[in-house]
């Protein structure tokens, strides 16, 4: 059973526009969530982050909100360019079990056209 | 920067060879991962190890085993390379402590063809 979810394989969005990416958990024990972006033939690099204890964290373009009653987070890239055309997984952990072990969703592939 | 690097970027291997994937990473980090990534699959965790010489199962370990004899290098072994193992692989590593918790550093991937 998926613990954290993607629901949507890609976006595609006009250079310059917002992009929301989408993650939904269904483990309330969660504590801690990623965000990695991958371009094709590269591994992932980190992108984001966000604890339990905030529901916004913001890193230049990027912004992560986190509705914790929802189990919902989101990722809003503005203004999107065409250079952030990647697949973005979001990754929840469980610090204090598990060894904190990410569990990544499957991916969102966003395209952004010029 | 941590650097995470892993020994070949492209690989093909016929159906029945023992094959080996390396790892190394340069910042002593305890933890080492290794995943595959599949389209439509995400990332996949094979196998995981927190210190040398340890080791646990993820959550597809069937066909692969691992090997951690020194605390910078995780090797990746398919004992007999099947078509379904056809995929890239990734290692990643993860420090102890520091912020943000549970990031981890990925390597470059490798893109294993097994025919």
């Amino acid at each position: 059973d998926q613990q954290v979810k993607q629901n949507s394989p890609s976006l595609s969005v006009q250079e310059g526009r917002i992009s929301i990416l989408n993650c939904d958990y269904t483990n309330s024990m969660f504590d801690y969530f990623l965000w990695y972006k991958k371009y094709p033939a590269e591994g992932p690099t980190f992108l984001i982050s966000i604890s339990s204890i905030k529901d916004k964290n913001e890193d230049g373009r990027f912004t992560v909100f986190l509705n914790k009653s929802a189990k919902h987070l989101s990722l809003h890239i503005v203004p999107s360019q065409p250079g952030d055309s990647a697949v973005y997984f979001c990754a929840a952990s469980n610090y204090g079990g598990s060894q904190g072990n990410l569990i990544f969703g499957k991916g969102t592939k966003l395209s952004v056209k010029p | 920067d941590v650097k995470v690097t892993q020994s070949s970027r492209y690989l093909v291997k016929r159906t029945g060879e023992k094959v080996f994937l390396e790892c190394v990473q340069d910042m002593d980090h305890e933890n080492m991962f290794w995943y595959r990534q599949d389209p439509g699959l995400g990332l996949r965790l094979i196998y995981f190890s927190y210190d040398v010489k340890m080791k646990e199962k993820g959550d597809i370990p069937e066909g692969y085993s691992v090997s951690r004899e020194k605390k910078e290098r995780f090797s990746l072994i398919l004992e007999s390379a099947s078509t379904n193992q056809t995929s890239m692989y990734l290692c990643a590593s993860r420090g102890l402590g520091g912020l943000p918790y549970n990031e981890q550093f990925f390597g470059p991937g490798t893109r294993l063809t097994v025919l």
